[in-house]
């Protein structure tokens, strides 16, 4: 049972840009780094963006990281059919059941 | 480049014990400031941490396996483990090696090893 929620689907034509929310509390995203991943169909999850907004080398600007409060929020803008994939959001959850945690994941399609 | 790899049984009966190893080449596991991660995905489900040791061979564990779990490292071999006792049909996912860095983010990542628990 995840302690973040993302929204199950999102959809888009290619070119549009789509928005992904993770909820949570002050015991995870409230008070620590969120980190978002990319899982293309049949592989391993990929670091998208880190500590809330940063991007590692080789991912290119059009993703994009927010955090306000208890909320994330991942964006891809310019949306390429090579987008199609699950995305996770992740954190550190700091109460009495302390751990690393994931969102619920969402399943990004293109028109 | 970094690169961790997932090795162990497929199959596992029901009680016995999950034995899974992560090598890791490209790199040093004692490298200050990371921590080495087991997360797993049950078919067709979202992701779940499983624990994490450090090179000095401290471990954190998810509360909700911590009595199940055991996570080794062998810096001579650079690579870390993970036991999982008393198994069942429930612990039959996709199982990921993965670094966790400085912030927390899980940055490099094995291609996972399907275990299937199942007489």
């Amino acid at each position: 049972q995840s302690v973040l929620t993302q929204p199950p689907s999102v959809s888009a034509a290619p070119g549009q840009k789509v928005t992904i929310s993770c909820s949570g509390s002050s015991s995870n995203i409230g008070n620590n780094y969120v980190s978002w991943y990319q899982q293309l169909p049949g592989t391993a999850p990929k670091l998208l963006i880190y500590d809330n907004n940063k991007r590692p080398s080789g991912i290119p600007d059009r993703f994009s990281g927010s955090k306000s409060g208890t909320s994330a929020t991942l964006g891809i803008t310019g949306l390429q059919t090579g987008d199609e994939a699950d995305y996770y959001c992740g954190t550190w959850d700091s109460s009495l059941s302390a751990g690393a945690v994931f969102g619920t994941g969402t399943k990004v399609t293109v028109l | 480049q970094l690169q961790l790899q997932e090795s162990g049984s497929g199959l596992v009966k029901p009680s016995q014990t999950l034995s899974l190893t992560c090598a890791v080449s490209g790199g040093s596991i004692s490298s200050g400031g990371y921590s080495w991660s087991w997360i797993r995905q049950p078919p067709g489900k979202g992701l779940e941490w499983i624990g994490y040791i450090y090179h000095s061979g401290s471990t954190y564990y998810n509360p909700s396996l911590k009595s199940r779990v055991t996570i080794s490292v062998d810096r001579s071999k650079n690579q870390f483990s993970l036991k999982l006792s008393s198994v069942t049909a429930a612990d039959t996912a996709v199982y990921y090696c993965a670094r966790r860095g400085w912030l927390q983010e899980f940055d490099y990542w094995g291609q996972g090893t399907l275990v299937t628990v199942s007489s």
